[in-house]
């Protein structure tokens, strides 16, 4: 079983849409949860991170954690087409980073 | 965020060749830097951890004598790819690592090199 679960899409949503993103996780020892966004042919950028559960807002971005489910969530507000990118999660311990396989998403004007 | 760069951004070599991918941080000193590979349609996939001044600590699987990675100063590491074969083609990654708070660093990434060997 791999240490983090994401589907890998792709997902098409209409411009505005809200945007829902999950991904799953095993270790229960995580303790920081990531979102990244990735452009084509780039290196990954830190969107958010979240510490244990609970929520943390930033501008049109959410990120929700539930660790009793082992689950986390990156909500995306009224959605552009320039937030069309792959997004990874991440789950951090020790020094050391589990990313799940990342979802496309695709936002259509 | 800090700028990381990486050079070369794609290269194509013949098989048995060997390759040197550079990592630079530009604006901050970096005492961790990360290696990963990514192959297509899949999750970053963490290769080794250098630390500046000793020696990479590798992932299980990962030929340290293949995968050689040198993080001689806090702006730069190399991985080279010795002895380079077709399924060693992938998309290498770097990232160099700043602490955000407590345990937890904050990553940021290179852009990537594309290797294809022939």
């Amino acid at each position: 079983q791999k240490e983090v679960e994401q589907d890998p899409g792709p997902l098409s949503v209409p411009e505005g849409a809200i945007v829902s993103l999950n991904c799953t996780y095993s270790n229960s020892a995580f303790q920081y949860f990531m979102w990244y966004r990735q452009y084509s042919r780039k290196g990954p950028e830190l969107l958010m991170y979240t510490y244990s559960s609970g929520n943390k807002e930033d501008g049109r971005f959410t990120a929700q954690v539930d660790k009793s489910s082992k689950y986390i969530s990156l909500f995306i507000r009224d959605s552009q087409p320039s937030d069309s990118a792959t997004y990874l999660c991440a789950c951090y311990n020790f020094n050391k980073f589990y990313f799940g396989s990342g979802t496309k998403l695709n936002v259509k004007p | 965020g800090a700028v990381v760069s990486q050079h070369p951004s794609r290269v194509i070599c013949k098989s048995g060749t060997s390759v040197k991918i550079e990592c630079r941080s530009l604006d901050f000193q970096a005492t961790t830097m990360f290696w990963y590979r990514q192959f297509p349609k899949q999750s970053l996939m963490l290769m080794a951890t250098s630390n500046e001044g000793s020696k990479a600590t590798y992932e299980q699987g990962v030929e340290k004598d293949k995968f050689l990675i040198n993080h001689a100063s806090l702006t730069l590491s190399t991985l080279t790819v010795t002895s380079a074969h077709p399924e060693d083609s992938s998309f290498y990654i770097c990232s160099a690592g700043s602490r955000l708070a407590g345990n937890v660093f904050e990553q940021f990434f290179g852009p990537g090199t594309r290797l294809t060997v022939l």
